[in-house]
């Protein structure tokens, strides 16, 4: 299994919105509602974000969304913050009890 | 609240064995059979792998490119669960991650900080 294909960093300024794209194939991402992501800061455990592609856990924030078409799926933050600079980690089901992560991306909030 | 965390060596030897164990606190690992128990990994300065998980009736899922080196167990007990990696090279180096896995949403929703540990003689 190969890992989920990120944008290496993307940046944006406050208050604007950014999307985190994550690539797999047909047998991972596109196959099951199953990608979850994780926001990371430095030094610190990642932190789940949104799960089954699109929902949010309670107590995360609802600038935080996920999406999906075909093989790829996005996590948009919406009114960017400062706090929201971070490493962005997918995460999806690739079948036979197999998971792989993405690769990360380095969000800048300048 | 849940939590969990890691213990063990921080520094092993090439060619040994990598030995971690996760205690979980503030609930039981056998609480549910929803929750699996894993293990994810960071290399510095990379991303994140996937090791594997088990289940605390024993049913262990493993990362293929780590299987023949991998064993994950369980100690309901001590609510406890454990990783050991053999034969270990210097690109085993990485904080090691235990976490709790929702098998009926399909992510890690709670995690420990993380361990370091470095692969050098």
């Amino acid at each position: 299994q190969s890992a989920l294909t990120q944008p290496a960093s993307v940046s944006g300024s406050p208050g604007q919105s950014i999307t985190i794209s994550c690539t797999g194939t047909s047998s991972d991402v596109g196959s099951y509602n199953l990608v979850s992501w994780y926001q990371q800061h430095p030094g610190k455990a990642p932190k789940l974000m949104i799960y089954e592609d699109v929902k949010r856990p309670s107590g995360v924030s609802n600038r935080f969304s996920g999406s999906k078409s075909g093989n790829t799926a996005s996590l948009t933050i919406s009114g960017l913050q400062a706090e929201d600079e971070a490493d962005y980690y997918c995460c999806s089901y690739a079948g036979s009890s197999i998971w792989v992560f993405g690769g990360g991306t380095k969000l800048n909030v300048l | 609240q849940l939590q969990l965390q890691e213990s063990g060596p921080g520094l092993v030897k090439p060619s040994e064995t990598l030995s971690l164990t996760c205690t979980v606190s503030g609930g039981s690992i056998s609480s549910s059979r929803i929750y699996f128990w894993g293990w994810i990994r960071q290399p510095p300065g990379k991303g994140l792998e996937w090791i594997g998980i088990i289940h605390y009736s024993g049913r262990t899922y493993y990362n293929p490119s780590l299987k023949g080196r991998l064993t994950i167990s369980v100690d309901t007990p001590k609510n406890q669960f454990s990783l050991k990696l053999s034969s270990v090279t210097a690109a085993d180096s990485a904080v090691y991650y235990c976490a709790r896995f929702n098998d009926d949403s399909d992510d890690f929703d709670y995690w420990g900080q993380g361990t370091l540990v470095t692969v050098s003689s």
